[in-house]
């Protein structure tokens, strides 16, 4: 089972900020958070990841609490094509031998 | 570069028909994985391949699913006897294995209906 929780929908108006919330408040001191979205016919697609500090990087910023319990992922100027499924995802291993473990995810509605 | 590419992308079987899923991964990539989405959820893990080797296969709902990768580049997944509830996208994923290597890029997925 995922060992996140999202909220299950949310909406964006165009250009403002989106600020995506996740719990995971069982995460070990090992264990990474990553950041994947799904937009409508597509395979997921890596946005970021973070293990203890905030991370940016040209598509987000992952912001993660101090004690590692919650995150919030940042687009900071959504547009339409941000409309997506995204899903936070803790992963015990930095390598790329590991399944994802997928939940059911925050679809994001950007608003014109 | 060329990401991964999967065939067919969709596919219409009549119940008890054999189905293959070809998934083409990014050259050079050592792993690969092949994960079930039903309608409205998350992708599920099915299998991981390192080169032509079947690591875990944990996530194979049952003895009807088969996947390979006999030559460590293009994988196919097949099912036989095909059942309702195997409509679903099976999506393929692939990245390279060492440490530090993180991301998987998917393909597009297959979309399997079955009547």
């Amino acid at each position: 089972d995922a060992k996140t929780t999202q909220p299950p929908s949310m909406d964006c108006a165009e250009g403002r900020a989106a600020n995506l919330p996740c719990n995971h408040s069982t995460i070990s001191g090992n264990e990474y958070v990553y950041w994947y979205r799904q937009i409508h016919s597509q395979g997921p697609q890596y946005i970021i990841h973070g293990l203890k500090n905030n991370e940016t990087n040209e598509m987000a910023s992952l912001i993660i609490t101090e004690d590692r319990k919650s995150s919030t992922l940042i687009l900071p100027h959504a547009t339409l094509r941000d409309t997506a499924v995204y899903y936070c995802i803790v992963r015990a291993t930095h390598s790329g031998n590991t399944p994802l473990v997928f939940g059911k995810g925050t679809r994001l509605s950007v608003i014109a | 570069g060329a990401g991964v590419s999967q065939s067919p992308r969709y596919k219409v079987a009549k119940r008890g028909q054999d189905v293959a899923l070809r998934c083409d991964p990014i050259s050079g990539h050592v792993s690969l994985f092949w994960y079930q989405q039903a309608l409205g959820q998350g992708p599920e893990f099915l299998t991981y391949f390192q080169n032509e080797a079947q690591l875990d296969k944990s996530g194979l709902p049952s003895d009807r699913f088969f996947a390979e990768r006999p030559e460590g580049s293009v994988s196919t997944l097949k099912i036989q006897r095909t059942q309702q509830e195997d409509s679903a996208v099976y999506l393929c994923a692939s990245s390279f294995a060492g440490t530090g290597y993180y991301e998987q890029y998917f393909g597009p997925g297959t979309r399997l209906t079955v009547t």
